[in-house]
């Protein structure tokens, strides 16, 4: 199955760093979506992006919608140990579709 | 709100047995839910969607008679391995949307399943 192009795949930080990440697809999505996994639990949803060129935050975390809809990042700022895990970016075509994930990127922080 | 729960959370199992994964929406109805497939390090890959009362949608190069899938209620969607072999082992995942917000999938935590 298709896979959305992530990088960096790994990015080693300094607590207080900030962290962007983005992703790209050949293809057209109508919805991005960020999420977190930590080890042996499931996906937990960051930010959604519904509109083509939406700027969103939660917190620290900022995401923004490409307006040519095939592209997307996240940005951490001040980033903490607690953002240690595994963010994919997601993209979905249609309302009632399941999603296409990034291939993930694995975020470490030293402090 | 929103919580989707996944029975078991681990299993291992025998080369050549079946076994069936829960996929639970605890407190909304879930029209539709969806399972993805993790194998380590890699990414979560989309391998069915199944709405209340019909047939699952397989993607493509999924073995809908290897991945049955059923959907029985609003809160309730089963995935059984048939015939596991050691390939299957990997990190089952389940979402479910609902009616009233079908723009958000809900995860459930996981299965894992090893196939000795």
């Amino acid at each position: 199955g298709q896979q959305l192009n992530q990088s960096p795949q790994s990015m080693f930080i300094q607590e207080g760093e900030d962290v962007s990440m983005n992703c790209t697809s050949s293809s057209i999505f109508n919805t991005w979506l960020w999420y977190k996994q930590d080890p042996g639990e499931g996906p937990v949803l960051l930010i959604a992006l519904y509109k083509a060129g939406e700027l969103t935050s939660n917190g620290r975390l900022t995401a923004q919608f490409g307006i040519t809809r095939k592209d997307s990042f996240l940005n951490i700022s001040a980033s903490i140990p607690s953002d240690v895990g595994i963010y994919f970016c997601a993209g979905r075509r249609g309302g009632a579709d399941g999603l296409t994930f990034g291939k993930g990127t694995h975020l470490i922080i030293q402090p | 709100g929103a919580v989707v729960s996944q029975h078991p959370s681990w299993v291992i199992c025998k080369s050549g047995t079946s076994v069936k994964i829960e996929c639970r929406s605890l407190d909304f109805q879930a029209t539709t839910m969806f399972w993805y497939r993790q194998f380590p390090k890699q990414s979560l890959m989309l391998m069915a969607t199944s709405n209340e009362g019909s047939k699952a949608t397989y993607e493509q190069g999924v073995e809908k008679d290897k991945f049955l899938i059923n959907h029985a209620s609003l809160t309730l969607s089963t995935l059984t391995v048939t015939s596991a072999h050691p390939e299957d082992s990997s990190f089952y995942i389940c979402s479910a949307t609902s009616g009233t917000r079908s723009d958000t999938q809900y995860f459930g935590p996981g299965t894992r399943l090893t196939v000795l």
